[in-house]
């Protein structure tokens, strides 16, 4: 199955909000409020850090929110700090596989 | 804390059998989905599969469907992903994940540390 559509990278300055965009189609991001969003670290493991689409779990900031309209779901990062740069990865669920995850976004903080 | 801890990083030859383990900690081992990813060296994320160790209830990825096997002993807390015949293309770091389920959705909410598996002859 293919992989949602993220930018390969987005990049801004300490303080400033950025957005990362999920591109999928109606079998997947646009059917169903199921999308979640993961941080990864260089040579680290994922980390949750938003599940149903807009829901945080417990300890992850709230400059961290998520958002869906039509086939695209978006995750905002607000107040930019330089310990947020990392890949970030959407995943939603698709009835073909039960879960797809996006081509991941690299994050630069300048 | 709830905690997932992997089996060590293998090195093995095209053809061999391989098996790597993933024990839970802190939480109902049985009642929780537990669940395969892979990322290949450089690349993103790939969903490979899961299992309900209650019952060994298992999903696999139709991309992985047939390529691996995934197990679960709810009697020691671990979960196995397993290969009868590796592969170069093998060659990734294999994490293992909690998985969450809401309807036939799933989200990973606690990660294991990876796994590295190379193929090589």
């Amino acid at each position: 199955q293919s992989a949602l559509t993220q930018p390969a990278s987005v990049s801004g300055s300490p303080g400033q909000s950025i957005t990362i965009s999920c591109t999928g189609t109606s079998s997947d991001v646009g059917g169903y409020n199921y999308v979640s969003w993961y941080q990864q670290h260089p040579g680290k493991a994922p980390k949750l850090m938003i599940y149903e689409v807009n829901n945080r779990p417990s300890g992850v900031s709230n400059r961290f929110s998520g958002s869906k309209s039509g086939n695209t779901a978006s995750l905002t990062i607000s107040g930019l700090q330089a310990e947020d740069e990392a890949d970030y990865y959407c995943s939603s669920y698709t009835r073909s596989s039960s879960v797809v995850f996006g081509g991941g976004t690299k994050l630069t903080v300048l | 804390e709830v905690q997932l801890v992997q089996s060590g990083a293998e090195v093995k030859k095209p053809g061999e059998s391989l098996k790597i383990s993933c024990k839970g900690s802190g939480y109902s081992f049985s009642t929780y989905w537990i669940g395969w990813v892979r990322q290949m060296p450089g690349k993103g994320l790939e969903w490979m599969g899961i299992i309900y160790p209650g019952d060994s209830d298992t999903t696999y990825s139709p991309s992985f469907q047939g390529q691996v096997t995934i197990s679960a002993d709810k009697s020691i807390s671990t979960a196995y992903l397993q290969w009868s015949s590796l592969k170069a293309s093998d060659t990734a770091m294999y994490y293992c994940a909690r998985h969450i389920r809401i309807g036939y959705y799933y989200y990973m909410d606690v990660w294991g540390k990876g796994t590295t598996v190379t193929v090589s002859s």
